[in-house]
């Protein structure tokens, strides 16, 4: 079964950082493009920065270019999002997500996702 | 990265189909293939219900379909069922500014 499960959420004051982390199964790792999604209380989805199969390209979204940075472990079969500089417009569900097909890139749809972990950022 | 646009709300009855529409520029949907659509059920993780224009995945229903004509993207769905009942985000490749994807704004399938 093809699983993804975030962890590393919490409360956290404005200014502060956190480490979110995505464990992967069920597929092998280093084939696919990850991304990672979130979505701020009763909003949309925004999408937050994906990363390539090998790790060697990121891309970011303009909202948090120079606070964020995504990277892999593959052979820990890992994802993981540094957040720092963290801000109440910050505060959302973020989901990691597999790309659909094998290859480099991560626009061509998202096929597992995982349930989420919840950042909250608030003095 | 601006947001793609959709109908806040669709709705319609029990056997009945409905189009969905997202609309974008030539930045994206205009000029890439790279639209999908997502179903979200309150409180769940958002499911892709069609990739590149027009693909399902396998095991979604082929009463969904998706396809574009110039800068909008349509979502249909066919014989609507009370399960249908959801949340639905379109997206897309954009290559505005820095390349990157962008959601559209949502929109809400109730089923009277």
């Amino acid at each position: 079964e093809l699983r993804l499960l975030e962890s590393g959420g919490g409360l956290v004051q404005p200014g502060g950082s956190l480490r979110l982390s995505c464990a992967a199964s069920g597929f092998i790792f280093s084939n696919y493009a990850m991304t990672w999604v979130r979505q701020a209380p009763g909003k949309g989805l925004e999408w937050v920065s994906a990363i390539s199969g090998s790790g060697a390209t990121t891309y970011y979204a303009d909202s948090v270019e120079g606070r964020f940075t995504i990277s892999r472990d593959n052979p820990q079969n890992t994802l993981h999002l540094q957040m720092n500089s963290l801000s109440g417009e910050d505060t959302a569900v973020y989901y990691c997500a597999k790309a659909q097909g094998p290859g480099p890139y991560y626009y061509n749809g998202m096929d597992v996702w995982g349930q989420g972990t919840t950042v909250t950022v608030s003095s | 990265q601006s947001a793609l646009t959709q109908p806040a709300s669709v709705s319609g009855s029990p056997g009945q189909s409905i189009t969905i529409s997202c609309s974008g520029t030539n930045d994206d949907i205009g000029d890439y293939k790279y639209v999908s659509w997502y179903q979200q059920h309150p409180g769940k993780a958002p499911k892709l219900m069609i990739y590149e224009v027009s693909n399902r995945p396998s095991g979604v229903s082929d009463r969904f379909s998706g396809s574009k004509s110039g800068n909008t993207a349509s979502l249909t769905i066919s014989g609507l069922q009370a399960e249908d009942e959801a949340d639905y985000f379109c997206s897309s490749y954009t290559s505005k500014n820095t390349p990157s994807y962008v959601f559209g704004t949502g929109t809400t399938v109730s089923v009277l």
